[in-house]
């Protein structure tokens, strides 16, 4: 069975500064998804980055870009620039690929809760 | 794209009633949809999936006479909480997800705060 880990419960940075949300996860497949979901405050859960394994490059989105390094099972997120709409609850998530079949579901981290000061 | 909404935002019903929760996909269509119920600064437990048409598949432990779920069209999938109880006092998310490229990331609905009395 699948299994994602998130090490970091809590992380706290300044606004302008970087940081990097630490994921691990543990799975005999070779192909499959990756996600990096933000949960604020308002609890609507939005997607921040996807990552395909079968791509080596890592996937970007403005400030926010991943570290993915499949022989270590790891998916980093790093968020460069925070801004204080940055503080939010992160999570890791795994999904199995389309060939699958249509119950593939999300296996979650437990979160990481980080808060952006001013 | 790919917006889904859940209606109502917040419930509050007497214990021993049913409460029904619909989520839409606004933009797509939605051949699977999951229902998540998550309790506060916790990670979402998946409670169900349905796809269109079929009955859902209930994870472990959920009792499926309990939250009666009915994904009758490509956008709309509903979530019966019956004779609810306090302990059912949660924070319900629907979530959707396409077809083909679609089909490979979950969207998600802003979620229902139900508090039973």
């Amino acid at each position: 069975a699948q299994t994602v880990t998130q090490s970091q419960p809590e992380m706290s940075v300044q606004e302008a500064e970087t940081v990097t949300l630490s994921c691990t996860y543990d799975t005999s497949e070779s192909n499959y998804y990756l996600f990096w979901y933000k949960q604020p405050p308002s609890r609507q859960m939005i997607l921040v980055i996807r990552q395909e394994a079968y791509k080596q490059q890592n996937a970007t989105e403005n400030r926010f870009s991943v570290n993915f390094q499949k022989a270590a099972k790891s998916f980093s997120l790093k968020i460069s620039d925070s801004q204080l709409g940055d503080t939010a609850m992160y999570f890791c998530a795994f999904m199995k690929p389309f060939n699958a079949g249509n119950n593939r579901k999300l296996i979650w981290g437990l979160g990481t809760s980080l808060a952006v000061n001013p | 794209g790919a917006v889904v909404s859940q209606h109502p935002s917040r419930v509050i019903c007497k214990s021993g009633t049913s409460v029904k929760i619909e989520c839409r996909s606004l933009d797509f269509q939605a051949t699977t949809m999951f229902w998540y119920r998550q309790f506060p600064k916790k990670s979402l437990m998946l409670m169900a999936t349905s796809n269109e048409g079929s009955k859902a598949t209930y994870e472990q432990g959920v009792e499926k006479d309990k939250f009666l779920i009915n994904h009758a069209s490509l956008t709309l999938s509903t979530l019966t909480v019956t004779s609810a109880h306090p302990e059912d006092s949660s924070f319900y998310i629907c979530s959707a997800r396409g077809a083909g490229l679609a089909a490979e990331t979950q969207y998600f609905g802003p979620g229902t705060r139900l508090l039973v009395l």
